[in-house]
């Protein structure tokens, strides 16, 4: 059962437009959510956070939006550019099972192309 | 200053043997955390060590093991493979562990690509 779910495998835009990459969660114990970017025979890279308090997180391009009743986020990049192009995993943050550490779950990414 | 090292990065084995894949951490960061890549399935959390004890664990079989030295560098070991096992293996450090961000932020490595035939 996937807690974090990105539903689209791939997404495709032309330069200088708006990028909309969207995760949904189920899990209502998840406090704390990320956005990461992978370029290929690279690891993951954090690109922005936000906190369950907060609807809205700005850091130059990248904007990310979270809906709590909805149990959904999304990620604007804006403009975008050629080497936005990579794949973008979400990732939401609660308590570990053990109850003693945080531990992060994934989605299981969308490839983004932006087009010159 | 250096970013997470894992070694080795490519390898191919067989069904039944063994591999034991290594980390080591950015300089100064206790928290070491393992996850499997495969297509379609993201990043699959496999465990998070922090001066050497195992706080975290997720749900892999017990043929995936690992461990923490003294240092902070991390190894995992997967026993009996099974070809479901082929995928990438990716390693991230973090100062402590927590909220993942900020200070904090998870750092990974460019990961182990195991093969099994």
């Amino acid at each position: 059962d996937q807690q974090v779910k990105q539903n689209s495998p791939s997404l495709s835009v032309q330069e200088g437009r708006i990028s909309i990459l969207n995760c949904d969660y189920t899990n209502s114990m998840f406090d704390y959510f990320l956005w990461y970017k992978k370029y290929p025979a690279e690891g993951p890279t954090f690109l922005i956070s936000i906190s369950s308090i907060k609807d809205k997180n700005e850091d130059g391009r990248f904007t990310v939006f979270l809906n709590k009743s909805a149990k959904h986020l999304s990620l604007h990049i804006v403009p975008s550019q050629p080497g936005d192009s990579a794949v973008y995993f979400c990732a939401a943050s609660a308590i570990g099972s053990s109850g003693s550490a945080r531990q992060l779950t994934f989605g299981s990414g969308t490839q983004l192309t932006v087009l010159p | 200053k250096a970013g997470v090292t894992q070694t080795p990065r490519y390898l191919i084995k067989t069904r039944g043997q063994q591999v034991t894949l290594s980390c080591s951490p950015i300089s100064g960061h206790r928290s070491v955390s393992w996850y499997q890549q495969t297509p379609g399935q993201g990043l699959q959390f496999l465990f998070e060590y922090f001066s050497e004890t195992q706080r975290n664990k997720g749900n892999f079989p017990g043929r995936f093991s690992g461990r923490q030295f003294s240092n902070s560098r991390s190894e995992m070991n997967v026993s009996t493979l099974e070809l479901g096992d082929s995928a990438l293996y990716l390693c991230a450090s973090s100062l402590a562990g927590g909220l993942f961000s900020g200070a904090n932020v998870l750092t990974f490595g460019a990961g182990s690509r195991l093969t099994v035939l």
